[in-house]
């Protein structure tokens, strides 16, 4: 199957930093990305739809100032949560859609002390 | 808005019994439907999927059956091993011309199989 990678794996920053993910279709061209947050013992919640080329869209209830997502090429997209907080730690997931069915990146987990 | 509900949350099994996890979804509009298994701290992994095309589709242990009338989909799972432990998650999405990809989830069901 395809293959999807994200980078980092794992991260632990301070509360106010910055903090970015790339999510990366290794094999394909992905025209459209999508970016999940799984809390634990919880479903993943789409958070927003990138498209290369154009602005990304946002899923009700995401802040669009916060979670800055680019998707620059048909191969990449980063999603750089701003000002992290303790509650934005989470596991956050991307897939890109190229043909169905969608392929999930390997996820991020994001600790914010 | 859009929904996909769940149920059951845990299920709990004897190895070589079958199990079964059920999704409805609300919008009508819903013509791909698939299942993925998510281990501890890993991606979710598609196991299965179907199309509003087709009533049941069966991959070896695994069978998923849609009723697009009444709005529901379910995963069947046989001979369970203990292998098969893990959440299991039921999504839906839109196809054909208004095809966006965006997977809507269910809640996610926590198998665990008892040896």
């Amino acid at each position: 199957g395809a293959v999807v990678s994200q980078h980092p794996s794992r991260v632990i920053c301070k509360s106010g930093t910055s903090v970015k993910i790339e999510c990366r279709s290794l094999d394909f061209q992905a025209t459209t990305m999508f970016w999940y947050r799984q809390f634990p013992k919880q479903s993943l919640m789409l958070m927003a739809t990138s498209n290369e080329g154009s602005k990304a869209t946002y899923e009700q209830g995401v802040e669009k100032d916060k979670f800055l997502i680019n998707h620059a090429s048909l191969t990449l997209s980063t999603l750089t949560v701003t000002s992290a907080h303790p509650e934005d730690s989470s596991f956050y997931i991307c897939s890109a859609f190229g043909p169905v069915p969608q392929y999930f990146g390997p996820g991020t987990r994001l600790l914010v002390l | 808005g859009e929904n996909v509900e769940q149920h059951p949350s845990t299920l709990s099994v004897q190895e070589g019994d079958s199990a079964v996890i059920k999704c409805t979804y609300s919008d009508s509009a819903s013509n791909y439907f698939p299942w993925y298994k998510q281990e501890l701290g890993k991606r979710p992994q598609l196991i299965i999927d179907i199309r509003s095309n087709v009533g049941e589709k069966k991959d070896q242990r695994i069978a998923v059956t849609l009723n697009k009338t009444a709005k529901h989909f379910s995963l069947h799972i046989t001979e369970t091993q203990p292998e098969d432990s893990a959440v299991y998650f039921c999504a839906a999405s839109k196809g054909g011309s208004s095809n966006t990809g965006k997977l809507i989830f269910g809640q996610g069901t926590t198998l665990q199989v008892k040896p």
